[in-house]
């Protein structure tokens, strides 16, 4: 059983690169969602799926696009990155209110 | 915008001591929720309490509601070194699938 699980767990990408970052989870949780931290801050919603083939944008959308592409993966694509999606980007998922945190992908763009 | 907003930004302790963030928050709830990451780790779930509860314990953590002021905090008895992480509040909004979190409390616990 492990829970969620993010790759990559690292990487580096030049300005204007595309990459899709992966996320599932093996709980059978309806709901999945997609943060960002950024040093010293907490955590931004991006976007989330409160259930298969459903999505909704979170508070910072803008650059990013998902896939929920069954209950158990939900993806994030960057179409065209900039430095300012430098960040670590977190998915989690959840059954009831209570969220279940992967281990996180540290993206730089330079 | 961020729901809640945690007090301290950072904090100080020798361990043994009782360590103590507040957080406040701007709508109203249905639950509240804390969650602790230590560095370079994903958050964890330590606590969840209702908007009718007042109070809430689990083995050294004490977290208190007021909802009438709209602020959370969770005390952290006998603290240890390794209680040193970050600690996040998170609401719901009023019941919809989104949980907002705070910016954290850092916590550094001496040994």
């Amino acid at each position: 059983n492990a829970g969620v699980t993010q790759t990559p767990k690292f990487q580096v990408l030049k300005t204007g690169q595309s990459m899709t970052l992966q996320c599932a989870q093996d709980m059978n949780h309806n709901s999945m969602y997609w943060y960002r931290q950024d040093p010293g801050m907490g955590l931004r919603l991006i976007y989330y799926s409160a259930s298969e083939g459903t999505t909704d944008k979170g508070e910072v959308p803008n650059g990013y696009n998902v896939s929920r592409l069954n209950k158990r993966e939900f993806s994030l694509r960057l179409e065209s990155a900039a430095p300012s999606q430098t960040s670590v980007y977190f998915c989690a998922s959840t059954m009831g209110q209570v969220q279940y945190f992967g281990a996180g992908t540290r993206l730089s763009v330079l | 915008s961020q729901q809640g907003e945690e007090d301290p930004q950072a904090l100080s302790i020798q361990e043994g001591e009782n360590a103590t963030m507040n957080c406040s928050y701007k709508t109203s709830i249905n639950n509240l929720q804390w969650y602790r990451q230590n560095s370079g780790r994903g958050l964890v779930h330590l606590i969840l309490i209702r908007s009718n509860e007042r109070e809430k314990h689990s083995g050294r953590l004490r977290v208190t509601l007021d909802t009438s002021k709209k602020s959370s905090s969770l005390l952290i008895t006998a603290s240890r070194a390794a209680d040193t992480a970050s600690y996040f509040c998170a609401t719901d909004e009023g019941g919809g699938f989104k949980t907002i979190f705070g910016a954290g409390t850092r916590l550094f616990v001496k040994a």
